[in-house]
Formats: structure tokens, C-alpha cells, sequence
């Protein structure tokens, strides 16, 4: 059964340049998280997708930052016009939704470490 | 904004020996998730804690729930190296059922 999956692993942009990041929720997952991880702080809630929708996306900074999660294909991470506070780690987490674990438990990807230059 | 205080924030011992870590709020959770992080890895769920004074037993680990459920613990007995990592307690509150609030953690260093 394989689990949550990210790529790429790593990924250094320049200021000013784009940055995707993609995330495959776990098998039968149809709900998917991203969370930012800075140096010294803990995991930030960005936003909650499902299927072709927008859930929320509270935590995500109003501009540069978009995010989606198509019929098909995997959830997309969306930076534009990067800068170097945005580096940082970026996980994706999945859960099957309230009718699947009694406590609708989010499991984690491994994770992509962005550096701006 | 709810906040999640773990300490200790630093923790080094030998192996063989018994350690708690601790994450306390002044807000109360639906429920409380464990998680360990490896260096360069995402975090890995231990365990969900949901009642009031609830006990679970993971193997060498014992995580509790306090009764008001705003406080939880995690208990090693005879760490070991493999023990290792960054200990990271996670909870749900204010009627959601998705959105977790992170404390910043425990990182655990088990000597050999």
C-alpha cells in the first residue's frame, strides 16, 4: 500500500521563478492537506482540498500562493514568483474523509524542501 | 489562534532510560495526534488520543489524554537509539474535524 507521495524531494528556484510542488494522496484518500514547516516553528495549516474543490484555505497567503486538486492527477502547490522566506518544507497529508477513520486521520508524505536562492 | 506548548523542547539521554515529553494548551481538543519525525522525512502518526483521560499503549510508549482533554503526555520506558527523532503532538479543536494545530516539538536524542 503506498503511502502519501510528494515530488520533487528537493527543489531550488531563483527569486522571481515558479514553484510546483505535487502531492499523491495514500489509495482511497480523497481528502489532502499541505502544511508548510519554517526553521524553528512547527507544521502550519495552508488548505483542505477534495476532489475539484477548495475546502479551506485559511492558511495559505492571499497572494502567489494557489493550490488545486484535480479530477485526475495529483494535488498541485502552486508558489509563484518566489522569494526567500518561502523556503521552507511543504507536506501533504491525506485522509479518507469523516466516513472512513473514526478520527479522520491525516498521514503525511515525505515532503518537499523548497530553497529560494 | 489555539496553541500547542510541548516541552521539553531538547531532551538527550542514554538508552535504557525512561523519559516523558509533555504538550499542553489552554484550549480543549476533539481529539490529540502523536506524531515522530525523521530528519528529511514527514511525520509519522503514532497514535490518536480522543476522551478524557484516555490511556493507549503503543509497545514501549504510553500516551495519555488529560481528563479536561487540553493536555496530553508521552511515556518511553527503556529508550532506545531507535527512539530517536523530533516528537510532534497535534490536535483538533473548535469543531473542526480536519485542521491540526502543531506544537513545535520534542526532539529526542537516545545515546547508545
Amino acid at each position: 500500500n503506498a503511502g502519501v507521495m510528494q515530488n520533487p524531494r528537493h527543489l531550488v528556484r531563483r527569486r522571481g521563478q515558479e514553484a510546483r510542488l505535487r502531492c499523491s494522496p495514500m489509495k482511497g484518500h480523497s481528502h489532502v492537506y499541505w502544511y508548510r514547516q519554517l526553521p524553528e516553528e512547527g507544521l502550519k495549516f495552508m488548505v483542505y482540498l477534495q476532489k475539484e474543490n477548495i475546502i479551506d484555505e485559511s492558511g495559505m497567503p492571499k497572494e502567489r500562493f494557489s493550490a488545486e486538486f484535480p479530477k485526475e492527477g495529483p494535488s498541485i502547490l502552486r508558489i509563484q514568483q518566489v522569494v526567500r522566506g518561502d523556503s521552507a518544507a511543504y507536506f501533504c497529508a491525506s485522509s479518507p474523509g469523516t466516513s472512513g477513520t473514526p478520527y479522520n486521520e491525516q498521514f503525511f508524505g515525505p515532503g518537499t524542501r523548497l530553497t529560494v536562492l | 489562534t489555539q496553541l500547542l506548548e510541548q516541552s521539553p523542547q531538547f531532551l538527550s539521554i542514554q538508552e535504557g532510560e525512561n523519559l516523558t515529553v509533555y504538550c499542553n494548551s489552554s484550549s480543549v481538543f476533539s481529539s490529540l495526534q502523536w506524531y515522530r519525525q525523521e530528519p528529511g522525512e514527514g511525520p509519522v502518526l503514532l497514535v490518536t488520543v480522543v476522551t478524557g483521560g484516555e490511556v493507549k499503549k503503543l509497545k514501549r510508549l504510553t500516551f495519555q489524554f488529560g481528563d479536561a482533554r487540553k493536555d496530553s503526555s508521552l511515556h518511553i520506558t527503556a529508550a532506545q537509539p531507535g527512539d530517536t527523532g523530533l516528537y510532534l503532538c497535534a490536535g483538533k479543536s473548535g469543531g473542526s474535524n480536519y485542521k491540526l494545530t502543531f506544537g513545535k516539538g520534542t526532539l529526542l536524542t537516545v545515546n547508545p
